[in-house]
């Protein structure tokens, strides 16, 4: 059974400030993606990452895959109140995509 | 375009009644996926399809079924409707990297 695990569950922080979020598994995946989930809406594909070791960076998140291609992590810089949601992983294996638990993240003004 | 459609947007069911949750998407996409997902919890994968005719179990199956006989349509059947499936499901497409997603079905089951 492949299982995806996220880290911290819930993260409050201030404005202005760094966190990072991390995503592990026991299992390999050809990619994994993040998305980010406003209540009452569905998932939105934040970035896929393919390759291991590979970075993304989209303004300031910054997506890394592990070299070994079973974990990730998303690293956001001077957080805003707009990046207040849930941050879920996914890992794509055998044409399934099975999701990690989130990481609820609040940014407070 | 539209994207992912699903409908209704929210259903109460009795138990032991059965419904079906449709899910159409206009992007010519092969995969498409169904989810549920519990309150402040992650996703889990019902089932799946990677193209027209073909469907398989994800990780929480029972008690549903699927069908996808068009590239397009791919709709969730529950039968014998039980207080355990009151969820949220979500249903997604995609080509290569990337899922697009429904607003979502909120269905409670009383």
């Amino acid at each position: 059974t492949q299982l995806l695990e996220q880290s911290p569950q819930f993260l409050s922080i201030q404005e202005g400030e760094n966190l990072t979020v991390y995503c592990n598994s026991s299992s390999v995946f050809s990619s994994l993606q993040w998305y980010r989930q406003e209540p009452g809406e569905g998932p939105v594909l934040l970035v896929t990452v393919v390759t291991g070791g590979e970075v993304k960076k989209l303004k300031r998140l910054t997506f890394q895959f592990g070299d070994a291609r079973k974990d990730s992590s998303l690293h956001i810089t001077a957080a805003q109140p707009g990046d207040t949601g849930l941050y879920l992983c996914a890992g794509e294996s055998y044409d399934k995509v099975i999701f990690g638990p989130g990481t609820s993240l609040s940014v407070i003004p | 375009n539209a994207g992912v459609t699903q409908t209704p947007k929210f259903r109460i069911l009795k138990i032991g009644q059965s419904m079906t949750l449709q899910c159409t998407q206009d992007m010519n996409h092969n995969y498409m996926y169904w989810y549920r997902q519990d309150p402040g919890m992650g996703l889990k994968l019902i089932y799946y399809s990677v193209g027209a005719g073909i469907t398989d179990k994800g990780e929480v199956p029972n008690g549903y079924n699927v069908s996808r006989s068009t590239t397009e349509d791919f709709p969730l059947r529950l039968e014998l409707a039980a207080p355990s499936q009151t969820s949220v499901y979500f249903c997604a497409s995609s080509y290569i990297e990337g899922a697009t997603f429904g607003s979502g079905t909120r269905l409670t089951v009383v």
